[in-house]
């Protein structure tokens, strides 16, 4: 019963290298989400799919880019990694087909520090 | 857009009292949810509380009950009965219901520590 996966726990990169953060569920679920979440500032949407096919900018979504793979992994790119993008990174997904308003079930967060 | 605000950053309380935890948001929309998320040292996100805006009657799971007002914009929880585990950030959070679409909009947290 794994829920929400994500990969990697922990990265250190160097500014302007490049990395994907992997998310895959096993709930069935058609919607799934990546924020950020930075101290004192909750967490932010950086994008998100609403279905297998589909992806949409969230509040900040400059310097991403993602990838709804299948129904089951949603990946989240950082092209040219930058200082600013230091955070944790969070991974969610909700929505069973055609029941609403259900909660977001989480990943455990990946730790990215960009120096 | 929504917003959420969390006014009290830090709070903390002996064991075994009760604490409310204040969340107030703005929404022009009608049918929406509320949610209180709390996120221990491990960074887990677990959700606490669901609330949904069309019912009058305030969630309750266990220990943990929610005064919405939904007049006032109010989504408050309450913790009765405080134990050790309870120490945690606490979101309030926001969702639209939109097909497809129910991203959530998240307060600043409180992060609440429970004295032994």
């Amino acid at each position: 019963n794994a829920g929400v996966t994500q990969t990697p726990k922990f990265q250190v990169l160097k500014t302007g290298q490049s990395m994907t953060l992997q998310c895959a569920q096993d709930m069935n679920h058609n919607s799934m989400y990546w924020y950020r979440q930075d101290p004192g500032m909750g967490l932010r949407l950086i994008y998100y799919s609403a279905s297998e096919g589909t992806t949409d900018k969230g509040e900040v979504p400059n310097g991403y880019n993602v990838s709804r793979l299948n129904k089951r992994e949603f990946s989240l790119r950082l092209e040219s990694a930058a200082p600013s993008q230091t955070s944790v990174y969070f991974c969610a997904s909700n929505r069973p087909p055609n029941r609403g308003g259900q909660p977001q079930h989480f990943g455990d967060g990946t730790r990215l520090s960009i120096l | 857009a929504q917003t959420v605000t969390q006014s009290q950053p830090e709070m903390s309380v002996q064991e075994a009292e009760t604490v409310t935890l204040s969340c107030t948001y703005d929404t022009s929309e009608n049918n929406y949810y509320l949610f209180w998320y709390k996120q221990p040292p491990s960074r887990q996100m677990i959700l606490v509380i669901r609330q949904e805006a069309y019912k009058q009657q305030n969630a309750t799971e266990n220990r943990f009950s929610v005064n919405f007002q939904k007049a006032a914009k109010s989504f408050s929880l309450k913790i009765s009965e405080s134990q050790l585990g309870d120490t945690a950030m606490y979101f309030c959070a926001f969702m639209v219901t939109n097909f497809g679409n129910e991203k959530l909009t998240f307060g600043t947290g409180t992060r609440l520590t429970i004295i032994p």
